[in-house]
């Protein structure tokens, strides 16, 4: 069974300050990793996928993903109240750059940005 | 900037009805997929379609459901008979490649 486990939260975190959410996930045929936001009722948007090891930032996001320890996290700098929302971590099986698989998504976790 | 559309965006149905939920895809997207989220759960994948056909299908979608795209804007959920348990959000999603970009959902309650 391929997972994505994420912490649960909430996370609560001051304004202007950097919230670091975490994933891990089994199935190490993994290529793609995506982050996405989803307020309560709403639909998951998109905030920035990784395949890579290392970084990759936009904006004030930054994706981190090591694919030894099976690990993507997601820094959220200079947290603003409207980032407060559940964020969802999701996997992709297929080849890098390939189409049509699905997405394993985590649990997401709950983040609450404080002013 | 395109945009997945889905309707209705609500829907009663009784037990035991049919119900078709509607997508349309971003126009370029040549993938298309429906994932449900139970209230308070993960968000699970049902169903992959390309090329008209089905790609991939997940243990949830059994015989009961269906997909169809009966024109070429179009992208179509119908659960036959609905269950209490397939009450849930219904998210369709399209990609051009491996980014997967979410409609907002057909939210179904089945009494």
């Amino acid at each position: 069974q391929k997972e994505v486990e994420q912490n649960s939260g909430p996370l609560s975190v001051p304004e202007g300050a950097i919230a670091s959410l975490n994933c891990t996930y089994s199935d190490r045929g993994s290529q793609s990793f995506f982050w996405y936001r989803q307020y309560s009722g709403k639909s998951p948007e998109l905030i920035m996928f990784i395949y890579s090891n290392g970084d990759k930032e936009d904006g004030r996001f930054t994706a981190q993903l090591n694919k030894a320890s099976q690990y993507v996290s997601l820094l959220i700098r200079d947290s603003q109240p409207s980032d407060s929302a559940t964020y969802l971590c999701a996997a992709f099986s297929g080849e890098i750059k390939a189409a049509g698989n699905k997405l394993t998504f985590g649990g997401g976790t709950r983040v609450l940005v404080k002013p | 900037e395109p945009e997945v559309t889905q309707t209705p965006s609500h829907q009663v149905t009784q037990m035991g009805q049919e119900v078709i939920l509607r997508c349309v895809p971003i126009s370029n997207h040549l993938y298309f997929y429906w994932y449900r989220q139970i209230l308070g759960q993960k968000v699970e994948f049902l169903v992959s379609f390309y090329n008209n056909e089905i790609s991939e299908k997940s243990e949830i979608f059994d015989d009961q459901f269906s997909v169809e795209r009966p024109d070429g804007s179009n992208f179509t959920l119908k659960i036959r008979s609905t269950k209490l348990e397939d009450s849930a959000m219904y998210f369709c999603a399209s990609s051009g490649w491996e980014t997967q970009y979410f409609g907002p959902g057909t939210r179904l309650l089945v009494l």
